[in-house]
């Protein structure tokens, strides 16, 4: 069974320093999004992507964060100056244009940042 | 076991009864529904979806009952076995793409 992928599985970084974490959607998915999860509070949308442009965008997702789809196959989240409080799980998540919209989460990438 | 009031963060339930997990949402134009189990250190994995012209639909053994009128969710899982220990998220579709995820409910399964 396809699945959403996700590199790598564990980020420990510098306040400051930039990370970049990695995700391989499901080939045949148009619809592509990144969310977070603090550790034990809900999980939080932070940005769509469609058609290579950002479709929408909360207010987390600040000038500190960018995705990019650079290949046919990748989609990343780039945090430019990592603050503590981005330590988080992040998730990808993607969509096709069949079903009713459901998304399929990857396992996730932990961030901790020091 | 049924959870008796919404906001509830655990429920335990005996392995092979039936499981309701609710919640409440607060967008009334919010059009799809989503549940999903979350197991720890793992991503969300889908359970099952219902629009807002539905008020209910069927799965393998779990069924979620939707009532606009209170803005309210239910997921229903029949026969629960050990491995439906996790964390259960219901989540809103609002406005064309985002998804709002509620608190999470943790589901132990006594054996």
């Amino acid at each position: 069974e396809p699945e959403v992928t996700q590199t790598p599985s564990h980020q420990v970084t510098q306040m400051g320093q930039e990370v970049i974490l990695r995700c391989v959607p499901i080939s045949n998915h148009l619809y592509f999004y990144w969310y977070r999860q603090i550790l034990g509070q809900k999980v939080e949308f932070l940005v769509s992507f469609y058609n290579n442009e950002i479709s929408e965008k909360s207010e987390i997702f600040d000038d500190q964060f960018s995705v990019e789809r650079p290949d046919g196959s990748n989609f990343t989240l780039k945090i430019r100056s990592t603050k503590l409080e981005d330590s988080a799980m992040y998730f990808c998540a993607s969509r096709g244009l069949a079903g009713q919209g459901e998304q399929f989460f990857g396992p996730g990438t932990r961030l901790t940042v020091l | 076991g049924e959870n008796v009031g919404l906001h509830l963060p655990t429920l335990s339930v005996q392995e092979g009864d039936n499981s309701i997990i609710n919640c409440a949402y607060s967008n009334s134009a919010s059009d799809y529904f989503i549940w999903y189990k979350q197991e720890s250190g793992k991503g969300p994995q889908f359970i099952i979806d219902i629009r807002s012209n539905m008020d209910k639909r069927q799965g393998q053994r779990v069924t979620v009952l939707l009532n606009k009128t209170v803005k309210h969710l239910s997921l229903q899982i029949a026969a629960t076995q050990p491995g439906d220990s996790a964390v259960y998220f219901c989540a809103e579709r609002r406005g064309a793409q985002k998804l709002v995820f509620g608190q999470g409910t943790r589901l132990t399964i006594n054996p």
